[in-house]
């Protein structure tokens, strides 16, 4: 069966940067797309981008680009989203996602989140 | 960017009630572009519908969508006690490519 696991929490200081992994399993990984989604507590999830894994194309959403990239590693199934400045603001839940699009434009299996802290 | 409305914002019912749920778009939205997410505390979240009235795979009849263009629907024809959620409407927009979430709906049990 698919699964996600993403890499653990993080606690960073304000201007730093963060990466977080994403190890996919259960399925050809270089037939979907993976996107990033934050959820701020309290707050609804936001869309922050996604990549074609396949041709490593990306697709930014306007408020992150200069500030976020988003990468794989076909070799190991895994998709890596680095976000840099980083302020208070970043604080939430940041989950990958597979992503089927085409026809249809959803995502249909979520990892279990990781815990991004900015705090000085 | 198109904005979407989701409406009410709690949604207080009993087991074995009718939920409807509503999801409004600033502009129109191709319904192969529109999908519902269930969300619980702690978890991520869970495809439900996509392409506005598709049953993902392991969701039950209860569930349906509905809807086209600036107006869409999530039915929940009978509350099981596992339903009690938030629930997030999101679409796609192809022009430029940018994707987004609705306010949610929270159902609670009252």
């Amino acid at each position: 069966q698919v699964h996600l696991v993403q890499s653990g929490a993080d606690v960073k200081k304000p201007g730093a940067s963060v990466k977080v992994s994403c190890k996919a399993s259960g399925y050809t990984f270089t037939s979907y797309g993976i996107t990033w989604v934050r959820q701020a507590p309290g707050q609804g999830p936001e869309w922050m981008g996604w990549i074609n894994v396949y041709n490593g194309n990306t697709n930014y959403a306007q408020k992150f680009q200069g500030r976020v990239s988003m990468t794989t590693d076909t070799s190991t199934s895994t998709a890596y989203m680095e976000l840099r400045s980083l302020t208070s603001d970043d604080t939430a839940l940041y989950f990958c996602a597979r992503f089927v699009s085409g026809f249809y434009y959803y995502f249909d299996f979520w990892g279990q989140g990781t815990l991004v802290t900015v705090s000085s | 960017e198109i904005v979407l409305t989701q409406s009410p914002g709690t949604l207080s019912l009993s087991t074995g009630e009718r939920a409807t749920l509503s999801c409004r778009a600033s502009q129109s939205v191709r319904n192969n572009y529109l999908a519902w997410y269930q969300q619980k505390p702690g978890q991520a979240p869970r495809l439900v519908i996509y392409g506005a009235s598709t049953r993902a795979t392991g969701i039950p009849v209860r569930f349906s969508g509905s809807g086209s263009g600036t107006d869409f629907t999530l039915a929940i024809s009978r509350l099981e006690p596992e339903d009690f959620a938030v629930y997030y409407c999101q679409q796609y927009d192809s022009s430029p490519p940018e994707l987004t979430f609705g306010g949610g709906t929270k159902v609670e049990m009252k």
